[in-house]
C-alpha cells in the first residue's frame, strides 16, 4: 500500500519569503508520479506541480519548485517570493504508473502568507 | 471551455434519505474520476469511470453507493440511506483519454454533503 505523510498541518510566511512544505512517501513502487495540489478556500484542486520518478531533474513551475529525493521518498514543496493568492491547503499526493489517476493524497498543510 | 461542474453544491439530507450527486466533465473528457474528502483528512479515490463503464471501483463503499457514467448526461455519484459518517466533500475530476495514466486530472469545486 502507498501512504503520503505531510508532517507539517500548518505554516505561515511572510509575503514575498521564501517556504518548503514537506512531504514523505512509502511506496515498492518504482515507476510513480508525485503532485503538489493547491485547495484555496473555494476548495477546488489545483494542479501546482507534477513530478515524474524516473526524472532526476527537479519539476520547476515559475515560483513553485519541488526537491525531490527518490532514495530518501521526500518530495518538498518550495514557493518562493510568496504571495497573499497562496494561501490554501496544499495537498502531496501520489500515483501508480498506469493505474488510471488513482491518487493517494496526504492530509495537508495549511499555508497563510503573512502581509 | 467551462470546467468541471458539479452539482449541487450543497446538500442536507437526514439520515435514510438517499444523495444524488451530478458531474459535467469538461468538454471533451471522456474519463470521470470521483473523490471524499472527510473533514480534516485529504481525498480519498473512490471509483474510476468511462462512458457506459465503470474501470476501477476499488475505493467504493461496498454497500449503498454506487456511480454511474451514462452516454448521455453528468456522472452521477448516489449514496443510498446516508448515514453521519457519509458527511464530506465529494469532489469530481475528470480527464481525456490521453491523460488517463498521467495524472492530469481537472477537479470541480466539490459538492459538500452533510447528514443530519
Amino acid at each position: 500500500a502507498q501512504t503520503v505523510t505531510q508532517s507539517q498541518p500548518e505554516m505561515s510566511v511572510q509575503e514575498a519569503e521564501t517556504v518548503t512544505l514537506s512531504c514523505t512517501y512509502d511506496t515498492s513502487e518504482n515507476n510513480y508520479y508525485l503532485f503538489w495540489y493547491k485547495q484555496p478556500p473555494s476548495r477546488q484542486m489545483i494542479l501546482v506541480i507534477r513530478q515524474e520518478a524516473y526524472k532526476q531533474q527537479n519539476a520547476t513551475e515559475n515560483r513553485f519548485s519541488v526537491n525531490f529525493q527518490k532514495a530518501a521518498k521526500s518530495f518538498s514543496l518550495k514557493i518562493s517570493d510568496s504571495q497573499l493568492g497562496d494561501t490554501a491547503m496544499y495537498f502531496c499526493a501520489f500515483m501508480k504508473q498506469d493505474t488510471g489517476n488513482q491518487f493517494y493524497f496526504g492530509t495537508g498543510t495549511s499555508l497563510t502568507v503573512i502581509p | 471551455n467551462a470546467g468541471v461542474m458539479q452539482n449541487p453544491r450543497h446538500l442536507v439530507r437526514r439520515r435514510g434519505q438517499e444523495a444524488r450527486l451530478r458531474c459535467s466533465p469538461m468538454k471533451g473528457h471522456s474519463h470521470v474520476y470521483w473523490y471524499r474528502q472527510l473533514p480534516e483528512e485529504g481525498l480519498k479515490f473512490m471509483v474510476y469511470l468511462q462512458k457506459e463503464n465503470i474501470i476501477d471501483e476499488s475505493g467504493m463503499p461496498k454497500e449503498r453507493f454506487s456511480a454511474e457514467f451514462p452516454k448521455e448526461g453528468p456522472s452521477i455519484l448516489r449514496i443510498q440511506q446516508v448515514v453521519r459518517g457519509d458527511s464530506a466533500a465529494y469532489f469530481c475530476a475528470s480527464s481525456p483519454l490521453r491523460t488517463a495514466n498521467t495524472g492530469e486530472l481537472f477537479f470541480g469545486e466539490g459538492s459538500r454533503l452533510t447528514v443530519l
